[in-house]
């Protein structure tokens, strides 16, 4: 099956930090999605990017689908950033896989 | 428009026993996906149901099962219970009309087997 690696495994920031997460993949994907769990477990949907880039405030994504990575940047970070970022790929088949996750924290 | 729901929330069970796990789709979903994430690690794929079959399934042994209603509702059950199956639980859904299309999870359901 497809094999999943984030980058950096953890991360420690203070507030206002600029930082990058690294997701690679080893196959053909149909779909890409980072996603934050928050603290009790609550997987929220962060962008669905399956190639190209995309912006959400102070959040984007690129996903270069024939290089196999993607990327999560967040600027200007903040304690309310801390967390668990995921990111799933979807197989033409259908069935996702997670990466092993970056644990993000940022220290006010 | 409610999103993934899912039960219960919490539950504690001891070995050997069995539980049932549930969960509605979000609406306009009709395929559902359970997930197992350990304590640590990403979510790890059990299985995905669509019109009411077994249509995928991971790397888990026969005492995980599922089912599908025909309202989409889903549920996972695991039999003889193992210390190693306490997890978080995750319920995923998307229609099926897109196959690769974006995933939206419920809060998950919290097992500890003693």
């Amino acid at each position: 099956g497809i094999q999943v690696e984030q980058s950096p495994p953890d991360l420690i920031l203070q507030e206002g930090a600029n930082s990058t997460l690294r997701c690679n993949f080893s196959d053909s994907v149909n779909n890409l999605q980072w996603f934050h769990q928050n603290p009790w477990g609550q997987l929220i949907n962060l962008f669905y990017i399956p190639s190209g880039t995309k912006q959400n405030g102070r959040l984007s994504a690129t996903t270069v689908a024939t290089e196999r990575y993607s990327l999560l940047y967040i600027s200007s970070s903040q304690t309310t950033d801390s967390g668990v970022y995921f990111c799933a790929v979807t197989s033409n088949a259908g069935k996702s896989t997670f990466g092993d996750g970056t644990t993000l924290t940022v220290k006010p | 428009d409610a999103g993934v729901t899912q039960s219960p929330t919490h539950l504690i069970k001891t070995r050997g026993q069995q539980v049932t796990l549930r969960c509605s789709p979000k609406s306009g979903h009709d395929t559902v996906s359970w997930y197992q994430q350990a304590l640590g690690q990403g979510p790890q794929f059990i299985f995905q149901y669509y019109e009411e079959e077994e249509r995928q399934r991971g790397n888990f042994p026969d005492r995980f099962s599922g089912h599908q209603f025909p309202n989409y509702s889903s549920e996972l059950n695991v039999n003889a219970l193992l210390l190693g199956d306490s997890a978080l639980y995750l319920c995923a859904s998307r229609p099926d009309s897109n196959r690769a299309g974006e995933l939206f999870f419920g809060e998950g359901s919290r097992l500890t087997v003693l």
